[in-house]
């Protein structure tokens, strides 16, 4: 079973600070990743998508990836309250379908 | 900004009924994704489908589901005889490619309760 896995948390940052979010896959097949954020009984919604190994940055996000560890992670610099969701890491299988994982829930305290 | 729009956002029905969910992608896309979430769990692809056939399909996708584009705009799932299990969130997504490279803009959801 090819699976994605984070932390379920919850990850606690004060306002302000960097929050780390982590993932790691075990397909090594995959190719692209993907990190959403889950606001409570909405849809995914996509923040960054990486598809070569080293960071990606993006405003106040960075994304990193490193395939020979599989492992991909994104950081969020400046975290306001209104980060403060589930966070979401895919990765695609041999086709083209997503995999995700059970997301990591944020919480930014004012 | 373009967005996929499904409908109905709350679904309930009986155990052993049928279900239309559904969905208007993107206009310019040509992929078109179902996705479910049960409370509480991950987002589970279900099923792909591009150029008017299943491109992929999950274990999950058995004989009671199926989809269908009747029209230029419309991507349909239905659960033919639905099952207390079934009661989930389902997306619909659709790209643009479909390519690793192109994103996936999902709706906002149908909620399915199975009584």
């Amino acid at each position: 079973q090819k699976e994605v896995e984070q932390n379920s948390g919850p990850l606690s940052v004060p306002e302000g600070a960097i929050a780390s979010l982590n993932c790691t896959y075990s397909d090594r097949v995959s190719q692209s990743f993907f990190w959403y954020r889950q606001y409570s009984g909405k849809s995914p919604e996509l923040i960054m998508s990486i598809y070569s190994n080293g960071d990606k940055e993006d405003g106040r996000f960075t994304a990193q990836l490193n395939k020979a560890s599989q492992y991909v992670s994104l950081l969020i610099r400046d975290s306001q309250p209104s980060d403060s969701a589930t966070y979401l890491c895919a990765a695609t299988n041999s086709g083209y379908a997503l995999n995700f994982g059970k997301g990591t829930s944020l919480l930014v305290t004012p | 900004e373009p967005e996929v729009t499904q409908t109905p956002s709350h679904q309930v029905t009986q155990m052993g009924q049928e279900v239309i969910l559904r969905c208007v992608p993107i206009s310019n896309h040509l992929y078109f994704y179902w996705y479910r979430q049960i409370l509480g769990q991950k987002v589970e692809f279900l099923v792909s489908f591009y150029n008017n056939e299943i491109s992929e399909k999950s274990e999950i996708f058995d004989d009671q589901f199926s989809v269908e584009r009747p029209d230029g705009s419309n991507f349909t799932l239905k659960i033919r005889s639905t099952k207390l299990e079934d009661s989930a969130m389902y997306f619909c997504a659709s790209s643009g490619t479909g390519r690793e490279d192109s994103p996936l803009h999902f709706g906002n959801g149908t909620r399915l309760t199975v009584t």
